[in-house]
């Protein structure tokens, strides 16, 4: 996981609380992602970026929000929480130079919502 | 239909023989494909990238595309419990969106 912070590792949140998982790159890759996981199941994107300032809707953006002010940061963010977003979230960023990819996952996020 | 499909597995293999993972994507301005490998618990790692037609190889790991059957699939060969894991294919879309598949879940048996 190295480049790629994510912060807190487990969260308990109350139906309708709100909270930011925060996710953090010192590589200065352009594009980055966020995802969950559902036990069993692959990753479903919600957000990415690809570029400071850019910000575009994956699969399942419902209920969430991110913002992208700087490289380094891109922070989601969960509103009204709902049980249904109880999952794993993950932070990923990547880059393309010279033909060859790099990419990164943070450690991820579990949440349990209540 | 989803845009990035998976053998629904899981897939088991015994020690030392060839797996093969496949994977079907539904957008066609896809430029470049992924495989990643999870372990439970842990988050996924990039394995092999492949962007042109043909086959690509690593070490044990071959990736092979067909854009024109939009086909991506990764043979691990000489596969060792070690390789026990779910393996992911993602799929970097034209809005620039990396999609992944619900991923196969595969067993070396000693």
């Amino acid at each position: 996981n190295a480049g790629v912070t994510q912060t807190p590792k487990f969260r308990i949140l109350k139906i309708g609380q709100s909270m930011t998982l925060q996710c953090t790159q010192d590589m200065n890759h352009n594009y980055m992602y966020w995802y969950r996981q559902d036990p069993g199941m692959g990753l479903k994107l919600i957000y990415y970026s690809v570029g400071a300032g850019i910000t575009d809707k994956g699969e399942v953006p419902n209920g969430y929000n991110v913002s992208r002010s700087t490289t380094e940061d891109f922070p989601l963010r969960l509103e009204l929480a709902a049980p249904s977003q109880t999952s794993v979230y993950f932070c990923a960023s990547r880059t393309r130079l010279a033909g060859s990819e790099t990419q990164y996952f943070g450690p991820g996020t579990r949440l349990l919502v209540l | 239909q989803k845009e990035v499909e998976q053998n629904s597995g899981p897939l088991s293999v015994p020690e030392g023989a060839i797996a093969s993972l496949n994977c079907t994507y539904s957008d066609r301005g896809s430029q470049s494909f992924f495989w990643y490998r999870q372990y439970s618990g842990k988050s996924p790692e990039l394995i092999m990238f492949i962007y042109s037609n043909g086959d690509k190889e690593d070490g044990r790991f071959t990736a092979q595309l067909n854009k024109a059957s939009q086909y991506v699939s990764l043979l691990i060969r000489d596969s060792q419990p070690s390789d026990s894991a779910t393996y992911l294919c993602a799929v970097l879309g034209s809005a620039r969106q990396l999609t992944f598949g619900s991923g196969t879940q595969l067993t070396v048996l000693p």
